[in-house]
Order: structure tokens, then C-alpha cells, then sequence
């Protein structure tokens, strides 16, 4: 039982574009999201992160809208540059002592020049 | 700079043979994580110690075993690794509930 979805394995999208990657979740319990990415060869970077008390966050290029009702969360990258290509994963996590994260399966994002 | 470092980068190992993979930190955080990751798949979470206290995930194989002799280091021991078992296993740290920062990752290869 996949608690995280990211449905869309591989994103291509043109330098200076938007890109739009999207992340379904399935347990009303998750408060806390995360986005992650990750270059081939290295472990996992923070990104941005949002509470489930805001809909949205915003953080220089990168913004995260939460739809609460809809149990779906977006990360947007404006503009995108070649740098942002990875791999970006969404973790969610529930109130608990410690933070327990569930990831997605991860969205593969080429920017092209 | 403060970071989260693995030892190896790369593994290799024999079926059956027993392999320990190394994690520290100088970020002094209080939480640390061993994650396994297969090709195309989340990261799952294996165990985590809180301080001192280990927390097994009810789905982590007995195979896999963990340690964390003081703050700093913590390391994952795989007892008998099978050809299942060859994955990247990503070791994070965190202060309580605050955001987890990753390692660059081992990963395992089991012949």
C-alpha cells in the first residue's frame, strides 16, 4: 500500500519554463511534506518543505501548494534551469515523536537548454 | 562543514557473507535513520535511533541489524545478505522532528 504517489516517473520541460511536479497522498494523518532532490551518485537534499496548517510555501524558484481536501501537493519551479534536473522525491510525515518520512517514488526532472 | 558521511560509497560483498555499512555526523543531531533504497523505488525506512533508543520498522528483515556506539557514528550490519538485499542504503540524521538530512549513500552489491 503506496501511502505516497508520485504517478509521473519523468518530467521534461525547456529552460526559463515552469515545471510542475506533482505528489498524491493517501493517510489524512500526514502533516508535515517534504520535497527532495536528488543527483545520481548522492543522497537525498532538502528542498522546501510545508505544514499542513499552510496551502502554500514559497522559497526563492520553488514554491509548494498543499490542497489538503484533495490530499495532493505540488512543487513549482520558476523559471527552471538545467541545475534542476534530479530526481525529486515527496515524503510526508505524521505526527509522531520523530520524523518518520514516507517517500514517494520520485519524479525524474530534465530541464533542457 | 557539518555533514552526514557513509563509508564505503560502494560495497561489494559475497552471498551469506556478513557486510557493515558506516554513517556519522558532525551535525550533532539526536535522531539517525538507515533507509534502503532499490532501483526505481522510494526509500523504506529500516530502523532509526532516537538517542539512544532503537526503533525497528515492523517490516525490516532480521537480516539487518544496527548500532550507534555514541552520537556521532551509527552503522547498519547485514548478517547474512542475499541477492535481495543489494540496494543503496542512505543513512540520515535529524534533530527530533525537524528535517532529516541525507548521506550520499552506500551502495551494495552482493554476488
Amino acid at each position: 500500500d503506496q501511502q505516497v504517489k508520485q504517478n509521473s516517473p519523468s518530467l521534461s520541460v525547456q529552460e526559463g519554463r515552469i515545471s510542475i511536479l506533482n505528489c498524491d497522498y493517501t493517510n489524512s494523518m500526514f502533516d508535515y511534506f517534504l520535497w527532495y532532490k536528488k543527483y545520481p551518485a548522492e543522497g537525498p537534499t532538502f528542498l522546501i518543505s510545508i505544514s499542513s496548517i499552510k496551502d502554500k510555501n514559497e522559497d526563492g524558484r520553488f514554491t509548494v501548494f498543499l490542497n489538503k481536501s484533495a490530499k495532493h501537493l505540488s512543487l513549482h519551479i520558476v523559471p527552471s534551469q538545467p541545475g534542476d534536473s534530479a530526481v525529486y522525491f515527496c515524503a510526508a510525515s505524521a505526527n509522531t515523536g520523530f520524523q518518520k518520512l514516507v517517500f514517494g517514488t520520485g519524479t525524474r526532472l530534465l530541464v533542457s537548454p | 562543514d557539518a555533514m552526514v558521511i557513509q563509508n564505503p560509497r560502494y560495497q561489494v560483498t559475497q552471498f551469506g557473507k556478513p557486510v557493515t555499512l558506516s554513517c556519522s555526523q558532525t551535525l550533532n543531531h539526536n535522531v539517525m535513520y538507515w533507509y534502503q533504497q532499490k532501483s526505481s523505488q522510494a526509500p523504506k525506512l529500516l530502523f532509526h535511533y532516537y538517542d539512544k533508543d532503537f526503533n525497528n520498522e515492523a517490516d525490516t528483515p532480521d537480516n539487518f541489524q544496527s548500532r550507534r556506539p555514541n552520537t556521532s557514528f551509527c552503522f547498519l550490519d547485514i548478517r547474512s545478505p542475499g541477492l535481495g538485499d543489494a540496494a543503496m542504503y542512505l543513512c540520515a540524521t535529524s534533530s527530533s522532528k525537524e528535517t532529516q538530512y541525507f548521506g550520499p549513500g552506500t551502495r551494495l552489491l552482493v554476488l
